[in-house]
């Protein structure tokens, strides 16, 4: 089984649609990030979390929430989707900072807004 | 800020040539730096890092990749590729000014390895 699991895999919906992106992680980790890929971007930070009690936006956060529901669990929502939103959705984890240390990825959400 | 640029979208190359993947950053202040590859359909995973020390670093896979201060340069290398070596590679930066706490992802390069 995957370190980082993340449900679903793919999804398609509609504009307006309130949508949620899981994660759950085996690696013991506490701190956990949720990314967005678009094609010739690269990956931006949506949100980050050190721990249970801290959230904290990342460089495009805005139109989307996040719940750290555990250590093992940080979920990413869309509370009202819209086009611009579809792209490929990646959690990871790290035992250090991002800068210093490894991140761990979890395989992907591709997510399509109509 | 810290910011990345990988000077190009995409690299052709026959197997078993070599092949150089190139990364500059940006930041007045000390960096750490990283490469990460992303195979088809799968997440991203750490190919190497450079934190302090020797300036030339090897990696998984066969890679290395040599930190130039002077030139601001982290530049990806592999003396013979293989066709499995076809993916996307992204470079990515962390600075001392945010205090390592953040990693700032180039926008990657796709290697694509043909017979």
């Amino acid at each position: 089984d995957a370190d980082v699991t993340q449900t679903p895999r793919n999804r398609i919906t509609k504009t307006g649609k309130r949508i949620m992106l899981e994660c759950s992680q085996t690696k013991g980790h506490d701190r956990m990030y949720w990314y967005r890929q678009d094609p010739g971007l690269g990956l931006r930070l949506i949100y980050y979390s050190f721990d249970v009690k801290d959230i904290n936006k990342g460089e495009i956060s805005d139109g989307y929430s996040v719940s750290r529901q555990a250590q093992a669990k940080f979920s990413l929502s869309l509370e009202s989707a819209i086009p611009n939103q579809t792209a490929l959705y990646f959690c990871a984890t790290s035992e250090q900072g991002p800068g210093t240390g490894e991140l761990f990825f979890g395989e992907g959400s591709r997510l399509t807004v109509l | 800020a810290q910011s990345v640029t990988q000077l190009d979208s995409q690299v052709p190359v026959f197997e078993e040539a070599p092949v150089e993947l190139r990364c500059n950053y940006s930041s007045s202040v000390s960096v750490y730096l990283f490469w990460y590859v992303q195979y088809p359909n799968q997440g991203l995973q750490l190919l190497l890092k450079y934190l302090s020390g020797s300036t030339l670093v090897k990696g998984i896979n066969g890679f290395e990749a040599e930190f130039n201060k002077s030139q601001t340069s982290f530049h990806l290398r592999k003396p013979s590729v293989h066709i499995s070596d076809t993916a996307e590679y992204f470079c990515a930066v962390s600075a001392l000014a945010s205090g390592y706490s953040t990693l700032t992802f180039g926008k990657g390069t796709m290697l694509l390895v043909s017979p």
